[in-house]
């Protein structure tokens, strides 16, 4: 079964609106929460990543809330742009194996001029 | 530094075939982690090597394998191809922070 769920599957958002992707897992030894973003023909890139001791963190644009008892987390971006059109994957891992990334379905972010 | 690089890029087998990637990690990495991509499953973890030694290893079966050479360049090798194989193999450095850094990908396509 899907360790992490990620949701929407597909999102529309209008220039200068917010992004918001939901991501939610099940087990409680996930200790590492990155988003990445991939453009088609490319590998996924690192966006920004957050531990469950902290329940928000912000870089540039980009905001990574965190709701440990929820088991929940969700990406921002802020004054979305059409640059931003890609795919957003949310990922776990655990501490014992901290390489071996769980993925989200990913969503297709489409931000209209 | 020089980002992951991947050869080849593109890359068509038959079934039966088998098929070996390349991945060379950003200088100083000495982990590598590959994974699979494909627009059902979407991303699925293979295997990690470090120092030479696999590390973890996700749910495939046998067919697929890697290993790891002195320098971190990795290799990736399926054997005998299945139409499912067809995929987008992304492999992905880290040093010892948790952060992981993936190249272009090699897309493989079996006829």
């Amino acid at each position: 079964q899907q360790q992490v769920k990620q949701s929407p599957q597909s999102l529309i958002v209008q220039k200068g609106g917010i992004s918001i992707i939901n991501c939610a897992y099940e087990n409680t030894a996930f200790d590492y929460f990155p988003w990445y973003q991939q453009f088609p023909g490319k590998g996924p890139a690192l966006l920004i990543a957050i531990r469950p001791d902290v329940s928000e963190k912000k870089e540039g644009r980009f905001t990574i809330s965190f709701n440990k008892s929820a088991k929940q987390f969700s990406l921002h971006i802020m004054d979305s742009q059409p640059g931003d059109s890609a795919t957003y994957f949310c990922a776990a891992s655990k501490r014992e194996n901290f390489n071996k990334f769980y993925f989200g379905s990913g969503t297709k972010l489409n931000v209209k001029p | 530094k020089a980002g992951v690089t991947q050869t080849p890029r593109y890359l068509i087998k038959t079934r039966g075939q088998q098929v070996t990637l390349s991945c060379s990690p950003i200088s100083g990495h000495r982990s590598v982690s590959w994974y699979q991509q494909t627009p059902g499953q979407g991303l699925q973890f293979l295997f990690e090597y470090f120092s030479e030694t696999q590390r973890n290893k996700g749910n495939f079966p046998g067919r697929f394998s890697g290993r790891q050479f002195s320098n971190s360049r990795s290799e990736m090798n399926v054997s005998t191809l299945e139409l499912g194989d067809s995929a987008l193999y992304l492999c992905a450095s880290s040093d010892t922070g948790r952060g992981q850094y993936f190249g272009p990908g090699t897309r493989l396509t079996v006829l």
